[in-house]
């Protein structure tokens, strides 16, 4: 099943501890992306690339690196996690084909404590 | 910079009757639009692309570039058409080859009374 899978579903995590959310995609797409969803705010994009090793930063990239080393892969990492970054976190995957649109995965849920 | 606004949080029909959500957006280019869903706890879904002109679930949306607008209609609503609905603007090449920033509205909670 052609699928976005991000793991882990549920996270809390303290203050300041280093962690990453790990996005996976089996549809061979250039591109990826990482969102996070707050309420009244929508769909912010974070980070997004087109390609291995080709990263760009989107809207609200403070506070987050990631990592483009195999195409399938795209980990998103929070180097010292802060309480304004609890949110819900989306990865989506596309072909370099605008019309094809985005498909995402299922999300994480990120509570920093 | 590209930009997409949904004015209304959110909107409440009685089954049976119209809806429209709104979406406009400001880019002076040729951008692509696209209605993403997102139905309780679960991932967001592409539902409609402009370029395809297609009908998803009874759901139509016609790019007007004059206006700027992107409306998404359905002439019956369903209780099952109950979720949150997004706009969202990606940019492209002429060639179709996207930029790769895909940009969302605010989004709007459809809620459908029985």
């Amino acid at each position: 099943e052609a699928q976005v899978t991000q793991n882990p579903r549920y996270l809390i995590t303290v203050t300041g501890k280093k962690l990453t959310v790990t996005c996976s995609q089996n549809m061979n797409h250039e591109y990826m992306s990482w969102y996070r969803q707050d309420p009244g705010l929508g769909l912010r994009q974070i980070y997004y690339s087109m390609n291995v090793e080709v990263t760009d930063k989107g809207d609200v990239p403070e506070g987050y690196k990631v990592s483009r080393k195999e195409k399938r892969n795209f980990p998103l990492i929070l180097e010292s996690p802060s309480p304004n970054q609890t949110s819900l976190y989306f990865c989506a995957s596309s072909s370099r084909l605008v019309n094809y649109g985005y498909t995402f995965g299922s999300g994480t849920r990120l509570t920093v404590v | 910079a590209q930009r997409v606004t949904q004015p209304e949080k959110l909107l409440s029909v009685f089954k049976g009757a119209p809806v429209e959500l709104k979406c406009n957006y400001s880019y002076s280019g040729s951008p692509e639009l696209f209605w993403y869903v997102q139905y309780s706890r679960q991932r967001l879904q592409l539902l409609l692309r402009h370029i395809s002109r297609e009908s998803i679930k009874g759901f139509t949306a016609d790019l007007n570039k004059g206006e700027t607008s992107f409306h998404l209609k359905k002439p019956f609503a369903q209780e099952e058409d109950s979720a949150m609905y997004y706009c969202a603007l990606s940019l492209s090449n002429a060639g179709g080859t996207s930029y790769g920033k895909l940009t969302f509205g605010q989004g709007t909670i459809l809620t459908v009374h029985p």
